[in-house]
C-alpha cells in the first residue's frame, strides 16, 4: 500500500497570509491527525478528523482549522500567518481513531513564514 | 492529562555499544507507549508499541521496550549500536481518560541518538 502523502512538501509565505495543506492518508484508513513540529516546542497536536468529523482539538488558536473529505483525505488551513507557524506539520493516518491504533506518518510539509 | 518525559535529549554511543533511551510517562488510565524514530527530512516511523499484552515489547531493526508500571517508564534500549541508528527518538503516550484520546498521541521531547565509529 502506497504510504500517506503529504502536499506540498516545501512552503514559504509571509506574514498575514494564510496556507492550505494537503493530506492523502493510507487506503482504508479513516482517521487522520495532525501535528506541529517546532524545535522549542516539539511535536504538538493540533487535531484528528475520523468520517469527516473532528473529534479531537489540541490547544492551538483558531486560525487553525481543518477538514476531512468523504474518501478521508484532509486538509489544515492556518489563516493570517504568524511567523511562529513555522514549522514542520505531519499528518498521520490511521484505520480507526482507536488509542491504541497505530499512526502512520507523512513525511510532512516544511512551512516557512517570512 | 497525560505526558511523557524523555531524560536526555541526546545520547551518544559507540558503534556496537548498547543503546539506552529513557522515557517515562504519566497517565491516569493505562497508557499505549509507542517509539517512533525520525530521520532528518522525514516523517516519523513506528519502532515498536505497547498495548497491555506482553510487558518486553520487540520492535522492528533489533530494537525492544519493557514496559514496567511501577516505574511508569518504558525504556527503548538496542543491545548493539549501528551507525544508521542516528537519528532522534520520539516516546508517545495515547489513551487519556474522558474521550479526549481519538487520534491524539502526546510526545516526549524526543532524543537525538548520535552513533561513533
Amino acid at each position: 500500500k502506497a504510504g500517506v502523502t503529504q502536499t506540498p512538501r516545501y512552503l514559504i509565505k509571509t506574514r498575514g497570509q494564510q496556507v492550505t495543506l494537503s493530506c492523502s492518508p493510507i487506503s482504508g484508513h479513516r482517521s487522520v491527525s495532525w501535528y506541529q513540529q517546532t524545535p522549542g516546542q516539539g511535536l504538538q497536536f493540533l487535531f484528528e478528523y475520523f468520517s469527516e468529523t473532528q473529534r479531537n482539538k489540541g490547544n492551538f488558536p483558531g486560525r487553525f482549522s481543518g477538514r476531512q473529505f468523504s474518501n478521508s483525505r484532509s486538509e489544515m488551513n492556518v489563516s493570517t500567518l504568524e511567523l511562529g507557524d513555522s514549522a514542520l506539520y505531519l499528518c498521520a493516518s490511521s484505520p480507526r481513531d482507536s488509542p491504541q491504533e497505530t499512526q502512520y506518518f507523512g513525511p510532512g510539509t516544511r512551512l516557512l513564514v517570512l | 492529562a497525560q505526558s511523557v518525559t524523555q531524560l536526555g535529549s541526546h545520547v551518544s554511543v559507540s558503534e556496537g555499544a548498547l543503546v539506552l533511551l529513557r522515557c517515562n510517562y504519566s497517565s491516569s488510565v493505562p497508557p499505549y507507549l509507542f517509539w517512533y524514530v525520525q530521520y532528518p527530512n522525514q516523517g516519523l516511523q513506528l519502532l515498536l508499541k505497547y498495548t497491555s499484552a506482553a510487558t518486553l515489547v520487540k520492535g522492528i531493526n533489533g530494537f525492544e521496550a519493557e514496559f514496567k508500571k511501577s516505574e511508569t517508564s518504558f525504556h527503548l534500549t538496542k543491545p548493539s549500536a549501528h551507525m544508521s541508528d542516528a537519528a532522534e527518538y520520539f516516546c508517545a503516550v495515547s489513551g487519556d481518560a474522558g474521550g479526549t484520546s481519538y487520534g491524539k498521541l502526546t510526545f516526549g521531547q524526543g532524543t537525538i541518538l548520535t552513533v561513533h565509529p
